[in-house]
């Protein structure tokens, strides 16, 4: 079974703060697959990245960056110089092997990002 | 990347009708899934909707309340049936194995459902 935790349920910042969201998975396959999507309050979800796990190379796209640690079943995600339209619901996802397979989906967390 | 549209974007239900989602792709996706999402909560699989025969249901779901539909590579229906008030959730349909974007999974806007 695949299991993820956001441990997270809500986070406050002040604009311009740096700022982490944790993830933690579970999953007896050796290979996987994980995802960030942000979901703002209009609802629609939007993908942030994939991540393979045999590549455990960190990734930085603009002010996000994420830093996967295959030892500890970690993928969190840092947003750098946080903005108020950062405000959001971060979900983290695992999927299984295979092309486009089912999501299991972390509880989310809320980050509002404060003027 | 594939675009994803659902109809409707939010409706209000009286308790004991049904009402149909329709999700729809503009490019030809391999994989098409329906999830949940109730208020404040995260997203759980309703099923896996399959070309052409019975869609794959997760446990908790059943075709008699969740009946689907996927008749072609680019199209799926999701219905509510019976609905009561703790149907009220969005609903979320998804598209994956997009040719060059094999692994990734693009979301609708979601069908926001109030059931009074």
């Amino acid at each position: 079974a695949q299991k993820v935790t956001q441990a997270q349920t809500e986070i406050s910042v002040v604009e311009k703060e740096d700022v982490t969201l944790d993830c933690v998975y579970e999953t007896r396959d050796t290979t996987y697959y994980l995802f960030w999507y942000k979901q703002p309050p209009s609802g629609e979800l939007v993908f942030l990245i994939r991540r393979n796990s045999f590549d455990e190379q960190n990734e930085i796209s603009g002010r996000y960056s994420w830093n996967f640690q295959k030892s500890t079943s970690s993928f969190n995600f840092t947003i750098t110089a946080s903005q108020v339209v950062d405000s959001a619901v971060y979900f983290c996802a695992l999927s299984p092997p295979g092309s486009a397979r089912q999501l299991t989906f972390g509880s989310g967390t809320q980050l509002t990002v404060l003027p | 990347s594939a675009v994803i549209s659902q109809k409707p974007s939010r409706d209000i239900c009286q308790r004991g009708t049904s009402l149909t989602i329709q999700c729809q792709v503009d490019s030809q996706v391999t994989m098409m899934f329906w999830y949940r999402q109730q208020p404040g909560q995260s997203l759980t699989l309703i099923a896996t909707a399959n070309q052409g025969s019975e869609a794959t249901y997760e446990s908790g779901f059943v075709i008699d309340k969740f009946p689907i539909s996927r008749p072609n590579l680019t199209f799926s229906t999701l219905t509510v049936s019976n609905m009561s008030p703790e149907d009220s959730s969005i609903y979320l349909c998804s598209g994956g194995g997009l040719a060059g974007s094999y692994n990734e999974q693009f979301f609708g806007p979601g069908t926001r459902l109030t059931v009074l």
